[in-house]
């Protein structure tokens, strides 16, 4: 099955400054990567997806690449804020896997 | 618009006792739905998922069991909780499409065995 590594496990940034969260998924036919951002106490929501077909993706402070030969794909956030503090999760998918393999997440600290 | 309900929001359960945590969606039907396990500090592991009634793949062999009894709900069970169980349990679902679709989170339940 798919597994999906997610790396650093914990990342602490200055505000204003920019965080990289990279992931790496073993499947090949995985083709659907989102990213979930979970606060403190609550439910993990959607930040940003990409699919296979596309590279790269923004939308505004955050964006997100795919490299689909070394099978990685990583989460941008640029100008980081306060209110950026949270786990992240990436995941992965595949056409009718039916399932959402995540990542082990990220504690992103943004510190003022 | 489509809702997502889970509980109870807390539970606090002796060890070797049942379980049940219900889930139920309202708003779509034939959700894919799922079960994940969040331990403290940790990642959202997959436990059950179900593409319809009465079909559930197991992903993680332990003492715990999932059902669909109807096209909306989703039950998470046990007969007998270790203390391994704890944690933070997640239900979800996905739109009826093969792939590539946001899943929506219920509130969890936090669960505590003691």
């Amino acid at each position: 099955g798919e597994n999906v590594e997610q790396h650093p496990s914990t990342l602490s940034v200055q505000e204003g400054d920019s965080a990289v969260i990279k992931c790496t998924y073993s499947d090949s036919a995985s083709n659907y990567f989102p990213w979930y951002k979970q606060e403190l106490g609550k439910r993990p929501q959607l930040i940003i997806d990409i699919r296979s077909n596309v590279g790269e993706k923004k939308d505004q402070r955050i964006a997100v690449t795919l490299n689909k030969t070394a099978k990685h794909f990583s989460l941008h956030i640029t100008e980081t804020q306060p209110e950026d503090s949270a786990v992240y999760f990436c995941a992965a998918d595949k056409a009718a896997g039916n399932k959402l393999t995540f990542g082990g997440g990220t504690r992103v600290l943004v510190k003022p | 618009s489509q809702t997502i309900h889970q509980w109870p929001a807390t539970l606090v359960q002796p060890v070797g006792s049942p379980l049940s945590l219900e889930c139920t969606v309202e708003g779509t039907s034939n959700p894919n739905l799922y079960w994940y396990r969040q331990a403290a500090g940790r990642g959202l592991q997959l436990l059950f998922y179900s593409v319809g009634i009465g079909q559930i793949s197991s992903e993680v062999p332990q003492n715990l069991s999932a059902s669909r009894p109807q096209d909306r709900q989703f039950i998470l069970s046990s007969k007998k909780l270790l203390l391994s169980d704890s944690g933070f349990y997640l239900c979800a679902w996905r739109g009826p499409v093969l792939t590539g679709t946001e899943a929506f989170f219920g509130q969890g339940t936090r669960l505590t065995v003691v």
